[in-house]
């Protein structure tokens, strides 16, 4: 059982908006910023969002990120058949002292 | 061009040890806190442990403390995870990262562990 709540799955058609969530508690995302990752199985996962709500270079700004409180979430606007892949929600835990992921949610496009 | 490329995956029987490796180039590594992630076949990231720049500082998550330890030679650009008192639980594909918390993450294409007899 991860930390951090995903939605094991989410999809959409070409063009729509799919949003995924991660809900956490107060000692992982109410304190800490969050990180999103796309990842295909085998390969380096990317990042897409860090600091909840920023965009690295390079990434589309169909991304975008939010949080509130001790959940957050990421939305693809525009789904593009590329954006098929599992997407992870991460940050910091202060009462684990460890990192923590969500347990990943698989993004399908119709 | 950043680079992380993991080494020193492999089989190993129940009980046995293995040392990962990941060597960095393209960036100032004694700079950056460096990570291993790990995905076991069918199941989600997980975090399992990080190293601060100059090695001073090292946390793992509960499930490999006392059997894993990390660390890092900074001449050599290259952090390590040394495995012990492998599990079939420990079967997996272990990814280095650079700095996963930062808007700097960078991750390798990761290297496998199975653990069989």
């Amino acid at each position: 059982q991860s930390v951090l709540t995903q939605p094991p799955s989410a999809s959409g058609t070409p063009g729509q908006r799919v949003t995924i969530s991660c809900s956490g508690s107060s000692s992982n995302i109410g304190s800490h910023s969050i990180y999103w990752y796309q990842h295909l199985p085998g390969t380096a996962p990317r990042l897409v969002i860090y600091e909840s709500n920023q965009r690295p270079s390079g990434v589309p700004d169909r991304f975008s990120g939010s949080k509130s409180g001790t959940s957050a979430s990421l939305a693809i606007s525009g789904l593009r058949s590329e954006d098929e892949a599992d997407y992870y929600c991460s940050t910091w835990d202060d009462s684990l002292n460890a990192g923590v992921f969500g347990g990943g949610t698989k993004v399908t496009v119709l | 061009e950043v680079q992380l490329v993991e080494a020193g995956g492999g089989l190993v029987q129940p009980g046995g040890s293995l040392r990962l490796s990941c060597a960095a180039s393209g960036f100032s590594f004694s700079g950056y806190w460096m990570h291993w992630v790990r995905q076991a076949p069918g199941e989600g990231l997980v975090w399992v442990s990080h190293i601060n720049g100059d090695g001073s500082t090292t946390n793992y998550a509960g499930s490999v403390k006392g059997r894993f330890t990390i660390s890092r030679d900074n001449a050599k650009n290259t952090v390590y995870l040394q495995m012990n008192s492998l599990g079939a639980e420990d079967t997996a594909l272990y990814y280095c990262s650079r700095d996963p918390y930062s808007a700097s993450a960078y991750w390798g294409q990761g290297t496998l562990v199975t653990v069989s007899s």
